[in-house]
Order: structure tokens, then sequence, then C-alpha cells
């Protein structure tokens, strides 16, 4: 497996707290994502990041921001956590934004459940 | 925008038979086709990468074709084994519209192969 840890791997919480989602890579690769996986509508991304302090919007952004301080680290942060946000979440890793010959590494996931 | 669909949405074989997944995608501008296979409670694993110039690509028993012009991807697998049981996706990087430099994944198909 490519070197990347999500954290925690698995999140009960409440409607309306907020949520920080920790994905950790020791490849040194440029680009990192976070996608939320559900029934019925596969992977979808949420934000990614193409370098340090550099993030952009996916296509299911809304109620999600994105930190990235560090090369390594990629923060998902739930402002105020709600039902329709229990998902698997994943993140993924590329040296070349998936271009060329590079495909995308993914984590384990993290399994979150908003009651 | 772009759209993949994969077809069948399950399969259900017995050991040794060969078989077929079939991607398809919507928009012929992308940059390449990539195939994952995804186990239960884990994240995706990338299979095989096929730029948008190449016709296809092998990794042993794996063999995926891309036909850029019809829109359509298949993945060939070769005297299935019970280890090949997993959900097998396939995405399309995107070079243009909104969704440029992204991934679209299809929903998936979840292959069984039974001894």
């Amino acid at each position: 497996d490519a070197g990347i840890t999500q954290s925690p791997r698995h999140k009960v919480t409440e409607t309306g707290t907020p949520v920080t989602l920790r994905c950790h890579q020791t490849e040194n690769h440029r680009y990192m994502y976070w996608y939320r996986q559900d029934p019925g509508h596969g992977l979808r991304l949420i934000h990614y990041s193409y370098g340090v302090k550099d993030t952009d919007k996916g296509e299911v952004s809304d109620g999600y921001s994105v930190s990235r301080s560090k090369t390594e680290d990629f923060l998902l942060t739930l402002e105020s956590a709600t039902s329709s946000q229990t998902s698997v979440y994943f993140c993924a890793i590329s040296d070349l934004g998936g271009q060329g010959n590079s495909p995308l590494h993914f984590g384990n996931g993290t399994r979150l459940t908003v009651t | 925008k772009q759209e993949v669909t994969q077809i069948p949405a399950a399969l259900s074989v017995p050991e040794g038979e060969n078989l077929v997944l079939n991607c398809s995608f919507t928009d012929s501008a992308i940059y390449n086709l990539q195939w994952f296979r995804q186990d239960p409670g884990k994240g995706l694993t990338s299979l095989l990468l096929i730029q948008s110039s190449q016709r296809e690509q092998t990794s042993g028993r794996l063999n995926a074709s891309l036909d850029k012009s019809s829109g359509r991807s298949t993945l060939y697998i070769a005297a299935s084994q019970p280890g090949d049981s997993a959900t097998y996706l396939c995405a399309a990087l995107n070079a243009g519209g909104t969704s440029y430099g992204k991934l679209t994944f299809g929903q998936g198909t979840i292959l069984t192969v039974h001894p």
C-alpha cells in the first residue's frame, strides 16, 4: 500500500458538531484529494490540493472545508455535521495529478456516522 | 458533464471463467482511463491505467482496452479465481469541461467468483 494513513478510521458524531478528518502521506506526492463514497452515487470529489496551501473545490464541496499546511497532511473539516454527511471518506494522493502514467493511490477510508 | 457507466452492476461466475467488465463514458476528452479494485471495507487499489493515446494495457491476468472514439473501456480477467471477488471501478480523467483534471468514477461492478 502507498503510505497513506487516514484517521480516525471510524467516527460517530452528533448533528451540528464540527468534525475533522486527517490524511497523512509519506510519499511526498504533490496532489491530495478527498472523496466521499455513497451507495447509488459512487465516489465523488469533495476538495483537492495541488500543493501546500493550494486547494480547490470538487463537485460536492458544500459544508466542507480543507487545509494543507504541510505536504504530508490534508485535513477535511465538516463545519457543522449533518446526517447527509454520513458516508465513507477516502483520501487519495498522486504525484502528477493523475496525468500521464500516474494513478491515484487511496487510503483505507474513514467511516463517519452523523446521528 | 462527464458520466461514467459500468455494466453489469453485479456479476457472479464460476472459478476459471474468463470475463469482461464494461465501462462507458460520455465525453471522449480524457487524459486516461483507470481501473481500480475495491475490497470490502478497504480503499481502492489501482489495477491498470490506459493513457488516451493507448489502446490497451496488460498486467498478469488482467487486460484493459480503451476505445476513446466510442467512449468505451473493457477489463478482461482471464481464468478467474475466488480471490478476484471484489468491486471493480473505472474512472476517466477528464481533459476538458468543468471537470478538467478530475476523475469521474463509475459506480462499479461487484464481481463474485465462486469455487
